[in-house]
């Protein structure tokens, strides 16, 4: 089955630590996409990926991280910078960045950090 | 204000109501999504949309590009169909998606 996974559901970690978020894909799709979801807000976008070992900073990128070294795999790190970290991330591919494309989602993380 | 505005924010409705959700964006765009995520926070692609209107099953999407709006219907709602709706645009040479904020769909059997 072709899809987006993301691991782990739920990740707890201390004040102060950098985290890394796992996502893959299989769907052979050149772009990807990490959101950050608060409560009562609309999807914001942190960073997205056209094409392997390229990623462009989206709308909240200050104290994440990426790579794109795998044409699958689109790890997020939340580093200790990031001063409200505890939030739902979702991963997402599409075949392109072009607007008639679609965009498939991972299940999401739920990162909460004390 | 925001570049898409939904609404409503939170809509409960009986088991078989005919649902409307309205998103209105105030951009050109090329494209606008129609998305649900369910409780566990998984979202699936239902509809995208340039003009004109989409059919699935029991659901019905619509866009106005003129009026720059677009409007989700499900009819015979049923309770599986309570999850939030989200409306993304693609602005005109744009290469990322504009959110709504969501409207939260509680059917009551």
């Amino acid at each position: 089955d072709g899809g987006i996974t993301q691991s782990p559901k739920y990740l707890f970690r201390k004040e102060g630590q950098n985290v890394t978020l796992s996502c893959e894909q299989n769907l052979n799709h050149d772009a990807m996409y990490w959101y950050r979801q608060d409560p009562g807000q609309g999807l914001r976008l942190i960073y997205y990926s056209q094409i392997v070992n390229d990623f462009q900073k989206g709308d909240i990128a200050e104290g994440y991280s990426v790579s794109r070294e795998k044409k699958e795999s689109f790890p997020l790190t939340v580093t200790s910078a990031q001063k409200n970290p505890t939030a739902f991330y979702l991963c997402a591919s599409s075949i392109g960045t072009e607007g008639y494309y679609e965009q498939y989602f991972g299940p999401g993380t739920r990162l909460t950090v004390t | 204000k925001n570049e898409v505005e939904q609404s409503p924010q939170n809509l409960t409705a009986q088991e078989g109501e005919f649902i409307t959700i309205n998103c209105s964006y105030s951009v050109g765009i090329s494209a606008l999504h129609w998305l649900q995520q369910h409780p566990g926070g998984g979202i699936v692609s239902l509809f995208m949309l340039s003009s004109g209107k989409k059919k699935h099953g029991r659901l019905i999407a619509t866009i106005n590009i003129q009026e720059k709006h677009s409007s989700l219907h499900i009819t015979a709602s049923h309770p599986r169909d309570s999850a939030v709706y989200i409306c993304a645009v693609r602005g005109q040479g744009a290469q990322k998606l504009v959110f709504g904020q969501g409207t939260r769909l509680t059917i009551n059997p």
